[in-house]
């Protein structure tokens, strides 16, 4: 298993540009989400699925869109992007156990994204 | 609003030196505590999940304990592949299915 992959690793957009960032997991996961990492800060939560054509926001989800139309991807869309964009991204996903009180989430390498 | 405060922010050992890592908690019911690692340009990966207050988890030099207020990371005899940041999360119990609060971390580097 590959577990969460992410493309690109790196990008560097001009302000007012829009890009994807790709997501992708293998383990049949129905949770999946999007966070971002700034330095010095705790992971904050841009959007989550919790299955196929559902999406929901999250804290941070201004400047951003997603979409879910398979289990196995689930895409960020950047529009016009703005420097308070600049972070790290991470996708992850997770899968509800029966009976379970939570459920670990997996995490992929991450986008680095500037803005400039 | 579930907070979680991690402290030290940064902790440099020595080789062999134990020590312990905290994450303080703040939430109207604990669904679970979680431990991640991540190392630089990496996603974080997980170590463990705690429920319940006197639960003890261990994995090869770390071990994670949890009460009612925070949780400890333990790492005993450090070795310099330990160095990393340390993640802490909860999950209330109020809360969603999806949302995890993360603190900020502890970055431990381990010198030989």
């Amino acid at each position: 298993n590959a577990g969460v992959t992410q493309t690109p690793k790196f990008r560097i957009l001009k302000i007012g540009q829009s890009m994807t960032l790709q997501c992708t997991q293998d383990m049949n996961h129905n949770y999946m989400y999007w966070y971002r990492q700034d330095p010095g800060m705790g992971l904050k939560l841009i959007y989550y699925s919790v299955g196929a054509g559902i999406t929901d926001k999250g804290e941070v989800p201004n400047g951003y869109n997603v979409s879910r139309s398979t289990t196995e991807d689930f895409p960020l869309r950047l529009e016009l992007a703005a420097p308070s964009q600049t972070s790290v991204y991470f996708c992850a996903s997770s899968q509800p156990r029966q009976g379970a009180r939570t459920y670990e989430q997996y995490f992929g390498p991450g986008t680095r994204l500037t803005v400039t | 609003e579930d907070q979680v405060t991690q402290s030290p922010e940064a902790l440099r050992l020595q080789e062999g030196e134990s020590s312990s890592l905290n994450c303080s908690y703040t939430v109207s019911g604990l669904r679970g505590l979680f431990w991640y690692r991540q190392d630089p340009g990496k996603g974080p990966e997980f170590l463990f999940t705690l429920y319940s207050a006197g639960e003890e988890k261990e994995k090869e030099r770390l071990k994670a304990t949890l009460t009612k207020k925070e949780s400890f990371l333990h790492i005993t005899a450090p070795k310099p592949e330990d160095s990393a940041t340390y993640l802490c999360a909860v999950h209330n119990s109020g809360g969603s299915n999806y949302k995890l609060t993360f603190g900020k971390g502890t970055l431990l580097t381990v010198n030989p």
